[in-house]
């Protein structure tokens, strides 16, 4: 069982906005600002997407932007394109040298 | 380019080891932080194990799920690192990726390396 909970599918339509939820504990995404996201494309190996709660890499479109509050972070993505489908996961420093991850989100532009 | 490039994967039956490697090209392996991230076929991911710079120590830490079975240790002298696996089980059949660890993130990941444990 992922020690982070995210839903397994989210969808929107092209131009919608969509939030992807990332709960943890306050072990971890409560008390640690090293919370990531990674994309992961079809058969592909995960890329870094957003870290630190809200620094984007560079390449990472500044339509996705992200957030924390309490034991729960987020990504959110404005102005919804075919291009962002994939999946997405969470991932929170745990402290002592440890990482946990969320399920992994699969999301898809209707 | 900075590169992580992992090998070592393959079949092996339930109770067996396996060693897998990781190298860093591009950039100073001593530099490097790194961790092991996995995943089982149709799954999400699921981070093993990571281990610190020399210069702090080199220390290992490890998931639950993996302590006292899996071992990371690195060479900075020859640039590799390496996972352990012993006592292998049937639910540590997964894409075993290497990863760059810089600050709280995992900044480069290596392609992943199969790893199949199967009688």
């Amino acid at each position: 069982q992922p020690a982070l909970t995210q839903p397994a599918s989210v969808s929107g339509s092209p131009g919608q906005s969509l939030t992807i939820p990332c709960t943890g504990t306050s072990a971890d995404v409560g008390i640690y600002n090293y919370v990531s996201w990674y994309r992961q494309d079809p058969g592909k190996a995960p890329q870094i997407f957003m870290y630190d709660v809200d620094k984007r890499p560079s390449g990472v479109s500044n339509r996705f932007s992200g957030s924390k509050s309490g034991n729960t972070a987020s990504l959110t993505v404005s102005g919804l394109q075919t291009e962002d489908e994939g999946d997405y996961y969470c991932c929170s420093y745990a402290g002592s040298g440890t990482w946990v991850f969320g399920g992994g989100t699969t999301l898809t532009v209707l | 380019e900075v590169q992580v490039l992992e090998s070592g994967g393959g079949l092996v039956q339930p109770g067996r080891s396996l060693r897998l490697s990781c190298t860093v090209s591009g950039s100073s392996f001593a530099d490097s932080a790194l961790s092991w991230v996995r995943q089982a076929p149709g799954k999400g991911l699921e981070w093993i194990a990571f281990i610190r710079k020399e210069v702090y120590g080199g220390t290992p830490h490890y998931a639950a799920s993996v302590e006292g079975r899996f071992s990371l240790s690195r060479d900075d002298s020859k640039g590799i690192a390496y996972l352990q696996m012993s006592s292998l089980k049937t639910e540590d059949t997964a894409v075993y990726y290497c990863t760059r660890v810089n600050g709280g993130l995992f900044d480069l990941w290596g392609q992943g390396t199969l790893v199949t444990v199967s009688s």
